[in-house]
């Protein structure tokens, strides 16, 4: 089965300036997570949906970070504006369903340079 | 807090020698602990989780409630587990969310 899908692979961009980043999880996973890691971090939730609903989005940071899944299918995360911080890999994951007991299988990233 | 630590940011091991890398959890609850893999160039995967209790690729893990620890290990090492290590944790009733350790790279020496 095709993997999970993530464009693009890389992204340069200057502080202040807006960028988006899109997933296409495998398909009929239900739940779709967008992670963010940073240089010698683990990956941290940023937010899950199930199905087009938000599930969990307690560490996204609203002020500047947004995230829809509007057809159940596909997401986008968008940062608006970045800064420095935001230099991360981003990380899109999904499952068949929400819950432990469902495998979490990941795409390749978006690596983010913010200068 | 809900908490993964992982004390070795590097392991070096010679090839055919034995493999430790250390976890250590905080959390309330009844935990459910994974080990993920990324390999050179290949995306994060899950090795294996608590509960399943099977070996993959020659590796295991014991959950030692007693002392919150989650060690993978491996008896002896091939060089093709060189690769960067994530200790993670479930939380349960929070939609098992789960956190992720900073992770160790192991380096098999041939």
């Amino acid at each position: 089965e095709a993997g999970v899908a993530q464009s693009p692979r890389y992204k340069i961009i200057e502080k202040r300036q807006s960028v988006a980043f899109w997933c296409n999880p495998i398909s009929g996973h239900a739940t779709l997570y967008w992670y963010q890691q940073i240089l010698g971090q683990g990956p941290k939730l940023l937010i899950q949906f199930q199905n087009n609903g938000v599930v969990d989005d307690s560490q996204l940071p609203k002020d500047r970070f947004s995230a829809e899944r509007l057809k159940g299918v596909d997401s986008t995360l968008k940062i608006q504006p970045a800064k420095l911080e935001d230099s991360a890999v981003y990380l899109c994951a999904s499952s068949l369903g929400a819950g432990r007991g469902y495998e979490q299988y990941f795409g390749p990233g978006t690596r983010l340079t913010v200068t | 807090a809900q908490r993964v630590t992982q004390p070795e940011k590097l392991l070096s091991v010679f090839k055919g020698a034995p493999v430790e890398l250390k976890c250590n959890y905080s959390y309330s609850g009844s935990p459910e602990l994974f080990w993920y893999v990324q390999y050179s160039r290949q995306r994060l995967q899950l090795l294996l989780r608590h509960i399943s209790r099977e070996s993959i690729k020659g590796f295991t893990a014991d959950l030692n409630k007693g002392e919150t620890s989650f060690h993978l290990k491996k008896p002896f090492a091939q060089e093709e587990d060189s690769a960067m290590y994530y200790c993670a944790l479930s939380e349960m009733n929070r939609d098992d969310k789960i956190i992720f350790g900073k992770g160790t790279r192991l380096h098999i020496l041939p």
